[in-house]
């Protein structure tokens, strides 16, 4: 089953906005990591930010981590059209090769 | 720069064909990675390889088998594809010193 989920599915914003994408998971993780996919092709890793911390910022990105309430959310400032992807959030355990376990993703369409 | 390849973007076959999946990692990574990807199902762990000739079963096996000889290729084979194969396949790698997966360009498989 789905360890990560994703909410919204989909997100359209206009250029400029501020576009945040949030993942829920299940059970106690090692770190989590957010990746970006263009149409059609593969995964690109963003950033990652371990279970012992709250917060960590990569350019224009900031992401957040709660482990009590098991969630994370994914901020991208000022937003782009390049910046049209899926964006997928996955789950680290310590052990077990370090499987990652991904969520559906959210489609997020920026307008120029 | 990290390099994941496959050895093709766009493959249709017939049922019942035997079909090989080809990925070629460049940074001498130990374990390497098959996932499907559906609509709405994320990324679901077909396989992994945590060295050569050493593979464990991700979550989906079923129907699926892997070949890892060399450290830098990992083989996904479908002994006799079925149509509820058709999907797209990434391939991935990953130091296992670290915890960001490098992934290819994806196989999109048609199987009729």
């Amino acid at each position: 089953s789905q360890q990560g989920e994703e909410d919204p599915q989909a997100l359209s914003i206009q250029e400029g906005e501020n576009a945040t994408m949030n993942c829920s998971y299940k059970t106690s993780i090692n770190n989590l990591q957010w990746y970006r996919q263009n149409s059609g092709r593969g995964l690109v890793h963003l950033i990652l930010i371990r279970s012992n911390e709250r917060e960590k910022h990569s350019g224009r990105l900031r992401v957040t981590l709660d482990t009590s309430k098991k969630s994370s959310s994914l901020l991208i400032t000022a937003s782009r059209a390049a910046d049209t992807a899926s964006y997928f959030c996955a789950t680290g355990f310590s052990g077990g090769y370090n499987k990652l376990i991904f969520g559906a993703g959210t489609r997020l369409a920026v307008h120029p | 720069d990290v390099k994941v390849t496959q050895s093709s973007r766009y493959l249709v076959k017939r049922t019942g064909e035997k079909v090989f999946l080809e990925c070629v990692q460049d940074m001498d990574h130990e374990n390497m990675f098959w996932y499907r990807q559906d609509p709405g199902l994320g990324l679901r762990l077909i396989y992994f390889s945590y060295d050569v000739k050493m593979k464990e079963k991700g979550d989906i096996p079923e129907g699926y088998s892997v070949s890892r000889e060399k450290k830098e290729r990992f083989s996904l084979i479908l002994e006799s594809a079925s149509t509820n194969q058709t999907s797209m396949y990434l391939c991935a790698s990953r130091n296992p010193r670290a915890d960001t997966q490098y992934f290819g360009p994806g196989t999109r498989l048609t199987v009729l």
